[in-house]
């Protein structure tokens, strides 16, 4: 069974520019969740999905941070524009549940260096 | 509020000789507890997890958790380090009810030949 899939797994920006993140889940799993983990920290969630919504997005940066999931399968995370604080490992992991103890399976990230 | 603290950034142990890893957690009811690792450039793997019933729970890779409500401890031990066992590991608190996990900062192991 394949994991979860994230592409790109490096990307080189200078800031201000835009910048995307793709996120293919587990299949059939409904709950996905994006997490940023800053060099040398734990991860820390930015929003989670049940299917299609957004159901936990209180720590995403609304100015410049956006994401979709559409039809409840892929996701897309987007910065626009870009800043040096937002170098980071962007990470997506999936779950077949949300809460208690559903286990999270992660992606390999996305390695974002702004310039 | 959920936390978890991992203390020592940093444990080097030689081949063979015992793993112990800490991580403390704040919270108002126990909580579910879980240990990741993350090996250099891929994502998380779960080692194991305690959620209710035996406190010492065990998980892949010879690793093992004690839950110590008195102590808030979840601490994760190896009787035997191998050099495939360097990484990072990552301790994380869910609430019961919540969705959210909580990372700690993470423990690098190295470990020595």
């Amino acid at each position: 069974e394949a994991g979860v899939v994230q592409s790109p797994r490096y990307k080189i920006i200078e800031k201000k520019q835009p910048v995307a993140f793709w996120c293919n889940p587990i299949s059939g799993h409904n709950t996905l969740y994006w997490y940023r983990q800053n060099l040398g920290q734990g991860p820390e969630l930015l929003i989670r999905y049940e299917n299609e919504e957004a159901v936990d997005d209180s720590q995403l940066p609304k100015d410049r941070f956006s994401a979709e999931r559409l039809k409840g399968v892929d996701s897309t995370l987007k910065i626009q524009p870009a800043e040096l604080g937002d170098s980071a490992v962007y990470l997506c992991a999936s779950s077949l549940v949300s809460g208690d103890a559903g286990e999270l399976f992660f992606g390999e990230g996305s390695r974002l260096t702004v310039l | 509020a959920q936390s978890v603290t991992q203390l020592g950034s940093h444990v080097s142990v030689s081949e063979g000789a015992l793993v112990l890893l800490r991580c403390n957690y704040s919270s108002s009811v126990p909580p579910y507890l879980f240990w990741y690792v993350q090996y250099p450039n891929q994502g998380l793997q779960l080692l194991l997890k305690y959620t209710t019933g035996a406190t010492l729970v065990k998980g892949i890779n010879g690793f093992e958790a004690e839950f110590k409500k008195s102590e808030t401890s979840f601490h994760l031990t190896k009787p035997s380090a191998h050099m495939s066992d360097a990484a990072e590991y990552f301790c994380a608190v869910r609430k019961t009810g919540a969705n959210n996990l909580f990372f700690g900062t993470g423990t690098r192991l190295t470990v020595i030949p």
